[in-house]
């Protein structure tokens, strides 16, 4: 089975600052990663995806995060925070040959200060 | 592109009633779809997988019969939310599989669904 931890519910930082959304998954196999942004009463966009590829990996938005299968880890970062950054993030594994259903984490909700 | 439409993007019901939530594909041909249920600042959980021509997999401890998954055609897969009680409200978010070219097939997401039972 797998699952993914997203350490901290609530993140705050203020404007112009670094992001950095951390993310742990367990998966049994070789997974596919992801990290989803929605804004409120909306759906959710596709910020970046971890395929087997380059392991850093950059987004929209001037989002990126780095795949460390050491650690399980695919933390998502943005060196400088804008306020239209606001929203809540939910990082997502996936297998690869599988059903490609998608296991979310528990979001994080991003909160940007002036 | 690859653009998911629902509709409707609200809606309102009483007790006992039931309501159909329509996930279209604009842009793509979809022969899976997934529908999510997420509650107040929660996440999203997968609820069922529907196929088109065939029937829909439910994930474990989603009722059947209660949430009704049509995927008719290519473009089109409904929910139904049958006797709806106060309890099923929630906001449900449909997603799209588009077949691609490399080794991962992307899930693109509608704008969700809010529904309100009274």
């Amino acid at each position: 089975a797998q699952s993914v931890t997203q350490l901290g519910s609530h993140v705050s930082v203020s404007e112009g600052a670094l992001v950095l959304l951390r993310c742990n998954y367990s998966s049994s196999v070789p997974p596919y990663l992801f990290w989803y942004v929605q804004y409120p009463n909306q759906g959710l966009q596709l910020l970046l995806k971890y395929t087997s590829a380059a392991t850093l990996v950059k987004g929209i938005n001037g989002f990126e995060a780095e795949f460390k299968k050491s650690e399980t880890s695919f933390h998502l970062t943005k060196p400088s925070a804008h306020m239209s950054d606001a929203a809540e993030y939910f990082c997502a594994v996936s297998t690869q040959g599988g059903s490609e259903k998608l296991v979310f984490g528990k979001g994080t909700k991003l909160t940007v200060n002036p | 592109g690859a653009v998911v439409s629902q509709h409707p993007s609200w809606v309102i019901c009483k007790s006992g009633t039931s309501v159909k939530i329509e996930c279209r594909s604009l842009d793509f041909q979809a022969t899976t779809m997934f529908w999510y249920r997420q509650f107040p600042k929660q996440s999203l959980m997968l609820m069922a997988t529907s196929n088109e021509g065939s029937k829909a997999t439910y994930e474990q401890g989603v009722e059947k019969d209660k949430f009704l998954i049509n995927h008719a055609s290519l473009t089109l897969s409904t929910l139904t939310v049958t006797s709806a009680h106060p309890e099923d409200s929630s906001f449900y978010i449909c997603s799209a599989r588009k077949i691609g070219t490399g080794d991962y097939n992307e899930q693109f997401f509608g704008p969700g669904t809010r529904l309100t039972v009274l």
